[in-house]
């Protein structure tokens, strides 16, 4: 099984609808983030949550909204779909320790919003 | 502002070697991560440098210069499977240390 998992792997909508992009992980990390990916950019940071009582906004938090139930589960919603929230969508964990701890990654959400 | 710059594309023979270059202009730096990203799929990390100098991990090296904010990958004995786009990121004192990516750099590799 993968170490973090998310779910779904595709999705197509409609605009305006409300969507839950979900990601669970079994590595035991305290770190959690959403990042989408757009071809020609780099990966960029939407929300991050240090704990379960901790969210902190990222570069483009704007138009989404997150949950972290526990420590093994961090939640992405778009609230109202909009078409330029189409991408692929990375969840990733990292753990707390020294400064080299890299950020371990989901398999990714095809998102296409019509 | 931040910024991370890499060639979009690089193309090189099965067996030889390859450089990806990443440069950078940031507030505050705490470190270099390399990631390696097959079309379709996760991101996996490779190197991490945080120190001048270069670190190697077999095939793969990545070197850091902190004074001329810049830094490179080298890949050795090139093998198909080196196919990818390599993802260059800085962490970031000023944005509660996350991490800032540039576009990638697609590697092909030919035969």
């Amino acid at each position: 099984d993968a170490d973090v998992t998310q779910t779904p792997r595709n999705r197509i909508t409609k605009t305006g609808k409300r969507i839950m992009l979900e990601c669970s992980q079994t590595k035991g990390h305290d770190r959690m983030y959403w990042y989408r990916q757009d071809p020609g950019l780099g990966l960029r940071l939407i929300y991050y949550s240090f704990d379960v009582k901790d969210i902190n906004k990222g570069e483009i938090s704007d138009g989404y909204s997150v949950s972290r139930q526990a420590q093994a589960k961090f939640s992405l919603s778009l609230e109202s779909a909009i078409p330029n929230q189409t991408a692929l969508y990375f969840c990733a964990t990292s753990d707390s320790g020294p400064g080299d701890q890299p950020q371990h990654f989901g398999d990714g959400t095809r998102l296409s919003i019509l | 502002g931040q910024n991370i710059d890499q060639p979009t594309e690089m193309t090189a023979t099965e067996g030889a070697i390859v450089q990806i270059n990443c440069t950078y202009q940031t507030s505050g730096f705490n470190g270099l991560f390399w990631y390696q990203q097959h079309a379709g799929e996760a991101p996996t990390f490779l190197s991490y440098n945080v120190l001048d100098g270069l670190e190697e991990k077999g095939r793969f090296s990545s070197f850091l210069s902190r004074s001329k904010g810049y830094s490179y990958l080298l890949l050795k004995e090139l093998q198909m499977k080196d196919s990818a786009s390599y993802l260059c990121a800085v962490r970031v004192m000023d944005s509660n240390y996350q991490l800032i990516w540039g576009a990638g750099t697609k590697l092909i590799i030919k035969p």
